[in-house]
């Protein structure tokens, strides 16, 4: 099953870290991991991908367990605009299968 | 660019009545992606496209359903006839076709059949 595994839902407060685990266990070797954010009545936003390494940019880190059966999205100082749905993804060539996600609330 | 653009942004159609959905990918993009999500399913991809040619439908629920891709801007999916079991939020998305690239979603078509 291409289906990652995630918590249905996470709180945060407002300013604080927020760690976003996946499971992925059954990935291969040529997924890539992405994650994406879906906000009420948009479409699904990229946010970060990565295959092996840790990944940085303006949005989030992405740290990928060394064996790459999981990894965890990090969000680095929660806003109120950070609250939705996010979902990890393998993606293999352009087959992208999206899980359940977790639904992020921020409090202030 | 605009990005992917998606037509109509919402539908009200009848039962058994024919509806097609419009999907303008992101200029130079050469995959293309359908997706259909609801509430009790999620999001599935039902199909997607590599410079042009369907690569993989095996997500679209049924003979009704059909997506084309007969140039490089421009995409269709219709579903002929129409369900009530059908209406939910469609998603056009379009990237490069290498798989660390990432997708870019269009607002999606809310349909619904009555």
């Amino acid at each position: 099953d291409a289906k990652t595994t995630q918590p249905n839902s996470m709180e945060s407060n407002e300013e604080e870290p927020v760690h976003l685990p996946c499971n992925h266990s059954t990935i291969s070797g040529t997924d890539y991991i992405h994650w994406y954010r879906q906000l009420p009545s948009q479409g699904p936003e990229y946010v970060i991908h990565g295959l092996t390494s840790n990944v940085n940019n303006r949005m989030a880190s992405l740290a990928i367990a060394e064996d790459r059966k999981s990894s965890t999205l990090i969000l680095h100082r929660a806003t109120l605009r950070d609250a939705a749905v996010y979902y990890c993804i393998r993606r293999d060539g352009g087959k992208s299968t999206f899980g359940d996600g977790t639904t992020l609330t921020v409090k202030p | 660019d605009a990005g992917v653009i998606q037509s109509p942004r919402h539908e009200v159609t009848e039962m058994g009545q024919e509806v097609t959905l419009r999907c303008k990918p992101i200029s130079g993009h050469n995959s293309l992606f359908w997706y259909r999500q609801t509430m009790m399913r999620g999001l599935e991809l039902l199909i997607y496209f590599n410079n042009n040619v369907p690569i993989d439908d095996s997500g679209m629920p049924e003979d009704r359903f059909s997506a084309k891709m007969p140039n490089a801007s421009f995409s269709t999916l219709k579903i002929q006839p129409s369900e009530p079991r059908d209406s939910a939020v469609y998603f056009c998305a379009s990237s490069l076709k290498a798989a660390n690239t990432e997708a870019f979603f269009g607002q999606g078509t809310r349909l619904t059949v009555v």
